[in-house]
């Protein structure tokens, strides 16, 4: 079975420039999320879709952040534009009905805005 | 609003003794747990989880841990550790409004 993809795995930008990062959960899992790691920390959830509906995003920066996961499979995450304090890992993570909340992730990918 | 407390940011121990990673929850519902392994430039693994039944539940790489309702603990422990067993340490709880939550992480760092 093949598991959660990410990429790309590494981005450095500027600051102000914009970035988006695509996620493809394993296959038939109906849930996923987006979690930002910042270095030291434990991961952050940005935003979940159930299918291809937001289930919750109330700690993603609406005024910079945007998230699409249409026809309830891929997804993208964009920041537009990036701060300095965006640097992070950006974990992506899959998970199937039934299974009390167990997730999959990808191998992330790991922003630096300079 | 639910949380979830490491309460060792980091913990080195020598190789081959006993280690315990400490995590608190709190909740006023059933929730379910979990712990999560991440090494470096990895994304993270499951170690274990718990769901019902038993509250000693055992996973991966010789890891168990007990579910202790009264306290709102879910403590990981590995009678005997290795150099490979260096990593971050997440512990997550999922309740039954769908969102999985996860603690600040414990570095465990096994020296020879």
């Amino acid at each position: 079975e093949a598991g959660v993809a990410q990429s790309p795995r590494y981005k450095i930008i500027e600051k102000r420039q914009s970035v988006a990062f695509w996620c493809n959960p394993i296959s038939g899992h109906a849930t996923l999320y987006w979690y930002q790691q910042i270095l030291g920390q434990g991961p952050k959830l940005l935003i979940q879709f159930q299918n291809n509906g937001v289930v919750d995003d109330s700690q993603l920066p609406k005024d910079r952040f945007s998230a699409e996961r249409l026809k309830g499979v891929d997804s993208t995450l964009k920041i537009q534009p990036a701060k300095l304090e965006d640097s992070a890992v950006y974990l992506c993570a899959s998970s199937p009905r039934g299974t009390g909340g167990e997730a999959f992730f990808g191998q992330g990918t790991r922003l630096t805005v300079v | 609003a639910q949380s979830v407390t490491q309460l060792d940011s980091q913990v080195p121990v020598f190789e081959e003794a006993p280690v315990e990673l400490r995590c608190n929850y709190s909740s006023s519902v059933s929730v379910y747990l979990f712990w999560y392994v991440q090494y470096p430039n990895q994304g993270l693994q499951l170690l274990l989880k718990y769901l019902s039944g038993s509250t000693l539940v055992k996973g991966i790489n010789g890891f168990e841990a007990e579910f202790n309702k009264s306290q709102t603990s879910f403590h990981l422990r590995k009678p005997s550790v290795h150099i490979s067993d260096t990593a971050e340490y997440f512990c997550a709880v999922y309740n039954q409004g769908g969102k999985l939550i996860f603690g600040q992480g414990t570095e465990l760092s096994v020296k020879p």
